[in-house]
């Protein structure tokens, strides 16, 4: 059965471009988890989806991020335009409707943002 | 609210020897308690979930953790270290019926031989 499955897992970027990063959840999960890892601030979650709804997306740093979920085997987190400080690891988890809330994690897309 | 207190964001051990990550947390009700490892340039992998039942929970690669109500705390042990055991771990908590996990800060092992 496969994983969480994110793509690009590396993108270095110019600052001022746009970054669409890819996140394919397990199939039959309901929940899609977006988080951002730094050095700096750790593990912080961006936004969640349930049923392909945007349910939470307070931890979005500001309007220059963006995420859809347009069907339930699909999500997009871009970013546009990319500044030095997005510069980070992206990590994708989602989890089913049923069970005791654990998330399964991708392995992440380290962007660098030049 | 919902908290998550890692104490000591690095542990050292030497191989063989007891490996105990602290966690604390702050629920108004018992919690599902995790924990997960991620190796570097990984994601997160899940060690073990305490959810109801038996307190003392084991994971996979010869962890356990133990859930005290009365201390409100999760630690993570293992009685022997292993090289490959060198990662960073992450407490986490959820109560019932609440979508999110609240992540600690981490504590990153490292594993001397």
């Amino acid at each position: 059965d496969a994983g969480v499955i994110q793509s690009p897992r590396h993108e270095v970027t110019e600052m001022g471009q746009e970054v669409t990063l890819r996140c394919k959840p397990i199939s039959g999960h309901d929940y899609l988890f977006w988080y951002r890892q730094t050095m700096m601030r750790g593990l912080e979650l961006l936004i969640y989806f349930n049923n392909n709804v945007p349910i939470d997306d307070s931890g979005m740093p500001e309007d220059r991020f963006s995420a859809k979920m347009p069907n339930a085997s699909f999500s997009t987190l871009k970013i546009q335009p990319s500044e030095p400080r997005d510069s980070a690891v992206y990590f994708c988890a989602s989890r089913p409707l049923r069970g005791y809330n654990e998330q399964f994690f991708g392995p992440g897309t380290r962007l660098t943002v030049l | 609210a919902q908290s998550v207190t890692q104490l000591g964001s690095h542990v050292s051990v030497s191989e063989g020897a007891l490996v105990l990550l602290r966690c604390n947390y702050s629920s108004s009700v018992p919690p599902y308690l995790f924990w997960y490892v991620q190796y570097p340039n990984q994601g997160l992998q899940l060690l073990l979930k305490y959810t109801t039942g038996a307190t003392l929970v084991k994971g996979i690669n010869g962890f356990e953790a133990e859930f005290k109500k009365s201390e409100t705390s999760f630690h993570l042990t293992k009685p022997s270290a292993h090289m490959s055991d060198a990662a960073e771990y992450f407490c986490a908590v959820s109560d019932h019926g609440y979508d999110k996990l609240i992540f600690g800060t981490g504590t990153r092992l490292q594993v001397f031989p």
